[in-house]
């Protein structure tokens, strides 16, 4: 099955600097490539997403590249605001159906004012 | 707009009892995913319905039983608890299998 490796597993930075998240997956037919933040004791809530067929993503401070041939992707943050202190996993999925998720091990990110 | 409901918020059970935990999709929403969340850990798949069938199953213990039903709402049951069974329970839908799940709130479930 598939297998998500997520780095760093605690990331801290100043307010304003930039945030980068890494992963890779081990299954060459996933094609699905979530980002999702969660609070503590809440929804994960999705922030970005990526498809196979695209290399790079940005919505707003927030992109995600991915690179098909060596397996991984990236999250971006940039100017980072405290409130963007969370929990980030990326998740993969595969085949026909994209709610079937392999999550990463999750990154601790705080944003220190 | 309307969310992924799920029911009981929290739930407290002993050792060896049952549960059961209701989700009720985004309307028009066909497809219902169970994932379990340890403490300090990743999401994990358990089951997932489409149209009423089972679509998919993943990690799910055999003492946990899942079904959806005829109004799409889907229900997992869970029987002879144990203490690792504690977790939040977390329920997603998604209006097309090719679409982003939507989560629900969760259920923290505690085994005593």
């Amino acid at each position: 099955g598939e297998n998500v490796e997520q780095h760093p597993s605690t990331l801290s930075v100043q307010e304003g600097d930039s945030a980068v998240i890494k992963c890779t997956y081990s299954d060459s037919a996933s094609n699905y490539f979530p980002w999702y933040k969660q609070e503590l004791g809440k929804r994960p809530q999705l922030i970005i997403d990526i498809r196979s067929n695209v290399g790079e993503k940005k919505d707003q401070r927030i992109a995600v590249t991915l690179n098909k041939t060596a397996k991984h992707f990236s999250l971006h943050i940039t100017e980072t605001q405290p409130e963007d202190s969370a929990v980030y996993f990326c998740a993969a999925a595969g085949g026909t159906s994209y709610g079937k998720l392999t999550f990463g091990q999750g990154t601790i990110l705080t944003v220190h004012p | 707009a309307a969310g992924v409901i799920q029911s009981p918020r929290h739930l407290i059970k002993e050792k060896r009892e049952t549960a059961t935990l209701k989700c009720y999709p985004i309307p028009r929403h066909d497809t219902v995913y169970w994932y379990q969340q340890g403490p300090g850990q990743d999401p994990q798949f358990l089951i997932s319905f489409y149209e009423k069938m089972q679509s998919d199953k993943g990690s799910i213990p055999d003492r946990f039983s899942a079904q959806q039903f005829s109004d799409y709402h889907s229900e997992l049951n869970m029987s002879s608890l144990e203490l690792g069974d504690s977790a939040l329970y977390f329920c997603a839908s998604q209006l097309q299998r090719v679409s982003p799940l939507h989560f629900g709130n969760g259920t923290r479930l505690t085994v005593t």
